[in-house]
């Protein structure tokens, strides 16, 4: 079945430091989605990339879509203590089932 | 955005009993809502789609029967863990997607149920 791997799972950066999560398919794509969780939270949705190549910006946040459709990344600039949660992908795949199978997430650690 | 509402938040129950958890969207129409099951540090976990007024899809390894669920309305869709373990102990989240025209493919997600079987 569909597999979307996700690294790296810990990050622990100095404030004003970047940071990069990756995701990647094992097969092709329709869309990838970005979800924050924050520490005893839920996901919530951060944006979706369906294009080819495709990058979106939301202020220091960056996303990339591969152009094979099968990876991923979120970038953030300067990192904030506000950024601090789990990053998670999730790959959707075409069909009238749309399901939708996430990374195993990326967690953030900003220290002051 | 859309809302949707998880209930119960917490529920604790004794080995043997069922807990039902509703995920209700409130502003939208949900034709497709997923569960989900994460335990801690981990991923979510896909247990199945629901649509409403048709059974529901299970994922790989989930047992139909232990984990019953009802897509009833286009806003409501419930989940009951029967004859629960202490190995069912586990955070439980529903999704929703929008239907039709408005459907983005973006997922809306309840605030969860933490389920603690003693």
């Amino acid at each position: 079945g569909q597999q979307v791997m996700q690294i790296p799972q810990y990050q622990h950066v100095q404030e004003g430091e970047d940071f990069t999560t990756y995701c990647n398919s094992s097969t092709t794509l329709s869309n990838i989605q970005w979800y924050k969780q924050r520490p005893g939270g839920h996901p919530v949705f951060l944006i979706q990339l369906v294009k080819s190549g495709e990058v979106k910006k939301q202020k220091r946040l960056t996303f990339q879509f591969g152009e094979a459709k099968k990876n991923s990344s979120l970038h953030i600039t300067a990192t904030q203590t506000t950024d601090v949660g789990t990053y998670f992908c999730a790959g959707q795949t075409s069909g009238g089932y749309q399901k939708v199978t996430f990374g195993i997430g990326t967690k953030l650690q900003v220290i002051p | 955005g859309a809302v949707v509402s998880q209930h119960p938040s917490w529920v604790i129950c004794k080995s043997g009993t069922s807990v039902k958890i509703e995920c209700r969207s409130l502003d939208f129409q949900a034709t497709t809502m997923f569960w989900y099951r994460q335990f801690p540090k981990q991923s979510l976990m896909l247990m199945a789609t629901s649509n409403e007024g048709s059974k529901a899809t299970y994922e790989q390894g989930v047992e139909k029967d232990k984990f019953l669920i009802n897509h009833a309305s286009l806003t409501l869709s419930t989940l009951t863990v029967t004859s629960a373990h202490p190995e069912d102990s586990s955070f439980y989240i529903c999704s929703a997607m929008t239907g039709g025209w408005s459907n983005t493919g973006e997922l809306f997600f309840g605030e969860g149920s933490r389920l603690t079987v003693l």
